[in-house]
């Protein structure tokens, strides 16, 4: 399966919010709530923030927060901080096999 | 605590095989499937499949389909992951993390393999 398309990058200044997205089709992110974006700091083990969608694990800041609309789903990261630049990834769900497929990922720059 | 702690690195010539192990602690093994994701040197997170735990089934992706083999051990609470007809492009990250086959929560801290003659 393709995978999903992400901007390769994003920037903000402290304190701004950045908006990443994560686009698929009616087989992935649009067909089901099953979106889960990670951060992933270089030579560090990814880290799920967020899943099904809009759902926080526990101790992830409620400053990032997801979102969908059609085949399109959304991070947002308020209130940015230094730590916050990373690498972030979105998955979804594909029926084509069951399996999970990652966008691209995009690099997020905390200028 | 869940803790998910992969083998060492590995260097492999062109052609060989490499099995990584996968050891987790900290919750039922057999509630959560286990996936196996793998970076390329500047490249993005790609899924090569996902084992369930308690059946022993699997999900492969259609890359590595023929190539690649997925199997754990409920005794030792460990998976591994047999990648065969090694290439210089399969030279990689490789993470195995619990979870759905389609959202792993917790990861390992990964295992390079290098592929080189």
């Amino acid at each position: 399966q393709s995978a999903l398309t992400q901007p390769p990058s994003a920037s903000g200044s402290p304190g701004q919010s950045v908006t990443i997205s994560c686009t698929g089709t009616s087989s992935d992110v649009g067909g089901y709530n099953y979106v889960s974006w990670y951060q992933h700091h270089p030579g560090k083990a990814p880290k799920r923030i967020i899943y099904e969608v809009n759902k926080r694990p526990s101790g992830v800041p409620d400053r990032f927060s997801g979102s969908k609309s059609g085949n399109t789903a959304s991070l947002t990261v308020s209130g940015l901080q230094a730590e916050d630049e990373a690498d972030y990834y979105c998955s979804s769900f594909a029926d084509s096999n069951r399996l999970g497929v990652f966008g691209g990922g995009t690099k997020l720059t905390v200028l | 605590q869940v803790q998910v702690v992969q083998s060492g690195a590995e260097m492999k010539k062109p052609g060989a095989s490499v099995k990584l192990s996968c050891k987790t602690s900290g919750y039922t093994f057999t509630t959560y499937g286990i996936n196996w994701v793998r970076q390329a040197p500047g490249q993005g997170l790609e899924w090569m499949g996902w084992i369930s735990t308690y059946h022993g089934n699997t999900l492969y992706t259609q890359k590595f389909q023929g190539r690649v083999t997925m199997t754990t051990d409920t005794s030792t609470n460990t998976a591994y992951m047999e990648l065969r007809s090694l290439r210089s492009d399969d030279t990689a990250v490789y993470y195995c993390a619990r979870g759905f086959s389609w959202s792993p929560d917790y990861w390992g801290q990964g295992t390079l393999v290098t592929v080189s003659s």
